[in-house]
């Protein structure tokens, strides 16, 4: 079993639609990363949480840190949006920035 | 801009060459890192460098060389040693352990 889960891992959806991507991880964590991959490779990267709640534009993680979980929501999906959204974790005892990623969820928002 | 420069994008080499893969930033960041990337698969560090002149094993480290003489340069070396060389390779790099990482866009490398 991966120590970091992704659900779904496909998605599709018509543009405007409100969009929630979840993460579940096994391990302690010191934070936990939001990834976006576009078609040609590169990655950006969207968030990073520790607690709560972030927002940033159309976006917004969350995190419940006792139940070892994490969503990411998109309002008004837009093809644009179309991408793969990477989870990844952080475990505390490491003392270097070694992630351990989901397999992602790919997105296509259709107009 | 500063940002994370990988080349080439795309690299084709003969089965038991060596090839080396470019990682350039410019944003002053200490740290740096390489991963593997495979189809249904999370990312899987090779090799990462937390300062110059000094660098550490991964989870997938065997194949592999890297150097850092440079704070802005982390080549990866694919050496014949790889027994499944092709892959997505990606380079990132972060202000320090704990920061956010910045990524490149990654050189796609295929071995016939």
């Amino acid at each position: 079993k991966n120590e970091v889960e992704q659900s779904p891992q496909n998605l599709t959806a018509q543009e405007g639609e409100f969009i929630t991507i979840n993460c579940s991880y096994s391990v302690g964590i010191s934070a936990l990363h939001w990834l976006q991959q576009h078609p040609g490779g590169g990655i950006v990267s969207l968030f990073m949480l520790s607690s709560g709640k972030k927002k940033h534009g159309r976006l917004i993680a969350t995190i419940n840190i006792q139940e070892k979980h994490s969503s990411l929501h998109i309002t008004a999906s837009h093809p644009r949006d179309s991408a793969v959204y990477i989870c990844a974790v952080r475990p505390p005892s490491y003392n270097t920035d070694k992630l351990i990623f989901g397999t992602g969820t790919r997105l296509q928002v259709f107009p | 801009d500063g940002g994370i420069t990988q080349s080439p994008k795309y690299l084709f080499r003969k089965e038991g060459q060596n090839v080396t893969l470019s990682c350039e930033q410019n944003l002053n960041h200490d740290a740096m890192y390489w991963y593997r990337q495979d189809p249904g698969q999370g990312l899987r560090l090779i090799y990462y460098s937390q300062i110059v002149n000094d660098f550490q094993k991964g989870d997938i480290a065997e194949g592999y060389s890297v150097s850092r003489e440079k704070k802005e340069s982390f080549p990866l070396t694919v050496t014949s040693a790889q027994k499944n060389p092709t892959a997505f390779y990606l380079c990132a790099s972060s202000i320090s352990v704990n920061t956010e990482a910045f990524f490149g866009q990654g050189t796609r490398l295929t071995v016939v």
